[in-house]
């Protein structure tokens, strides 16, 4: 089945406290981006990867860190988490291409950061 | 700077009658424009696109509608059924690498 997998699906950790939260996509998809989602703000990208070693900051960027070693794999790393961090993240991937179609997204990770 | 806008946060529709969801957005470089579908506990799900050189698209009871010159997109669901109840997130894409989405609308069909 084509999929995008996220873990943890729910987080709950302490200020300062670094974790990574890992994404990780079957369909061989050369794009993969991080998405936070807020009440009232909706959904805002934190980073993307246009393909293996290629990562560049969204709009939302600040306390987070991406690595994309290899194509299927694109983990979000917060070195030292702040309660502001608290949210319901989303990772998505697309093909070139699909631009028609938008991307695939994972179930979610929730995280609290107390 | 929200760039793609959805002014009403939820909306609620009976059975059977027509859903109207609204979008506005303000850069006029977008090129596609796409409706996604967010269920509780789930990721968003793709549910219907359309190019910038359209107006209009249809798919089964789902037709977005695209007005370039008001800088508006809406999502109409006809006839509405209770199984529609979701978050609906409007989103465009700029220069096809990046997806911005709007706030979302809630949608409750109620029998």
């Amino acid at each position: 089945e084509a999929q995008v997998t996220q873990n943890p699906r729910y987080l709950i950790t302490v200020t300062g406290k670094k974790l990574t939260v890992t994404c990780s996509q079957n369909m061989n998809h050369e794009y993969m981006s991080w998405y936070r989602q807020d009440p009232g703000l909706g959904l805002r990208q934190i980073y993307y990867s246009m393909n293996v070693e290629v990562t560049d900051k969204g709009d939302v960027p600040e306390g987070y860190k991406v690595s994309r070693k290899e194509k299927r794999n694109f983990p979000l790393i917060l070195e030292s988490p702040s309660p502001n961090q608290t949210s319901l993240y989303f990772c998505a991937s697309s093909g070139s291409g699909t631009a028609l179609y938008g991307y695939t997204f994972g179930s979610g990770t929730r995280l609290t950061v107390v | 700077d929200q760039q793609v806008k959805q002014n009403s946060p939820s909306l609620s529709v009976q059975e059977g009658r027509i859903s109207i969801l609204n979008c506005d957005y303000t850069n006029s470089m977008f090129d596609y424009f796409l409706w996604y579908k967010k269920y509780p506990a789930e990721g968003p799900t793709f549910l219907i696109s359309i190019s910038s050189i359209k107006d209009k698209n249809e798919d089964g009871r789902f037709t977005v509608f695209l007005n370039k010159s008001a800088k508006h997109l809406s999502l109409h669901i006809v006839p509405s059924q209770p199984g529609d109840s979701a978050v609906y997130f409007c989103a465009a894409y700029l220069n096809t690498d990046k997806l911005i989405f709007g706030t979302g609308t809630r949608l409750q069909v109620f029998p």
